[in-house]
């Protein structure tokens, strides 16, 4: 059964580093999305990615947030100059053509660490 | 705007017993509405979603969900629970812009004791 992947499982980095979070969708799938959850909380949207561009991003992605899908497989997201607050589970999901009705599969996500 | 409450942090079930985790959401428009389980250290796992139609789902593992419109709510069930369900689970609806983002409700830890 098809899956998201999402690497790498664990990220530890220094406080004001940069970090590139790796995430495969499904094949076939169309729209993107990255969340995070912070440590024994909900989880949150940062932003959705639909036709080579951003649909739409939260007040918590910011300047320092940015995505790409650089290839015809991988979709990234990019922390430019990390910050404690940032250490979080970091989600990838992805949805196919039908867009609305279609279930949003989630990747096992990336853990970071901001020391 | 779209939300979605979990009224119980805290669930506990003794195996054999049914269980239910409530939800509640706030939408306009039509509501799409799911459910996802979390295991520890795990990803989210997609149980049910119901977006038109019979107002009972069914769903993966023995799971159900009752949707009722006039009470606006989506509750999650099981006729028997397994100690193997103890879990974190969340309601998330669907918002109905473009971006098609889910929005989470703050999730519900289920235990189930032998």
């Amino acid at each position: 059964e098809p899956e998201v992947t999402q690497t790498p499982s664990h990220q530890v980095t220094q406080m004001g580093q940069e970090v590139i979070l790796r995430c495969v969708p499904i094949s076939n799938h169309l729209y993107f999305y990255w969340y995070r959850q912070i440590l024994g909380q909900k989880v949150e949207f940062l932003v959705s990615f639909y036709n080579n561009e951003i649909s739409e991003k939260s007040e918590i992605f910011d300047d320092q947030f940015s995505v790409e899908r650089p290839d015809g497989s991988n979709f990234t997201l990019k922390i430019r100059s990390t910050k404690l607050e940032d250490s979080a589970m970091y989600f990838c999901a992805s949805v196919g053509a039908s867009g609305y009705t279609d279930t949003q599969y989630f990747g096992p996500g990336t853990r970071l660490t901001v020391l | 705007a779209q939300s979605v409450a979990q009224p119980e942090d805290q669930v506990n079930v003794a195996e054999g017993n049914p269980l239910t985790v409530k939800c509640t959401y706030s939408v306009s428009g039509n509501p799409y509405l799911f459910w996802y389980v979390q295991y520890p250290n795990r990803g989210l796992q997609f149980l049910l979603k119901y977006i038109t139609g019979d107002n009972l789902v069914k769903g993966s593992y023995g799971f159900e969900a009752e949707f009722n419109k006039s009470q606006t709510s989506f509750h999650l069930k099981k006729p028997s629970a397994l100690v193997s369900d103890s879990a974190l689970y969340f309601c998330a609806v669907r918002d109905s812009n473009q971006g098609g983002k889910l929005i989470f409700g703050q999730g519900t830890e289920l235990s189930v004791k032998p």
